[in-house]
């Protein structure tokens, strides 16, 4: 069973530039969930997509966007990068859309924006 | 909206001692509740979660938590720490029958030899 991956590890984009990160959720997986985790701080939910819908945001601007595929695995996109969106985003994967149902983590994309 | 506290940035103990990372939830109603471990360039780990029914919940690694509503708490204990245990830990809350966790700011445990 292959876990969670995320590609690319690391990422360097510079102001105002656009991304888009990318998420293949583990077999059996209906549901991705993207996170934002700056340094020294928790995980901050971005959105959730259930079964390709957007299912769920958090306080994030429609400038973070994401897609969810037939075969579940997902994109954030992020326009016109900021200075703050310096972070490592992570993505989760789980077999339902409420909170109880564990979500496995990927190892994350470090994005560096100067 | 929910909120978790998680007390110490940082807690120092010795290999074999007891592990004690505290959590503090915001809601008057009973919701989900989570440990995770996160390891250097890795993503997070469930250790265990509460959902409902016993309130004290065994996990993963030895770890145990007990849910406390009359103190809005969920700390984690470990009775032996071992140097493997050192990472990064977060609680995280999550209303019932939402799709949205909140994660505390997480807690460093640094185990000495």
């Amino acid at each position: 069973e292959t876990g969670v991956t995320q590609s690319p590890t690391h990422l360097i984009k510079t102001r105002g530039q656009q991304v888009t990160l990318r998420c293949s959720s583990q077999s059996g997986h209906n549901t991705v969930s993207w996170y934002q985790q700056a340094l020294g701080q928790g995980p901050q939910f971005i959105f959730q997509y259930y079964r390709e819908e957007e299912n769920g945001r958090g306080n994030f601007p429609p400038r973070f966007s994401g897609l969810q595929f037939p075969n579940y695995s997902s994109e954030l996109n992020v326009n016109a990068l900021e200075l703050d969106d310096s972070a490592l985003y992570l993505c989760a994967s789980s077999s339902g859309q409420f909170s109880y149902n564990e979500q496995f983590f990927g190892p994350g994309t470090r994005l560096t924006v100067l | 909206a929910q909120s978790v506290t998680q007390l110490g940035s940082h807690v120092s103990v010795s290999e074999g001692a007891l592990v004690l990372l505290r959590c503090n939830y915001s809601s008057s109603v009973p919701p989900y509740l989570f440990w995770y471990v996160q390891y250097p360039n890795q993503g997070l780990q469930l250790l265990l979660k509460y959902t409902t029914g016993a309130t004290l919940v065994k996990g993963i690694n030895g770890f145990e938590a007990e849910f406390k509503k009359s103190e809005t708490s969920f700390h984690l204990t470990k009775p032996s720490a071992h140097m493997s245990d050192a990472a990064e830990y977060f609680c995280a809350v999550s209303d019932r029958g939402s799709y949205i966790p909140t994660f505390g700011r997480g807690t460093s445990l640094i185990v000495h030899p």
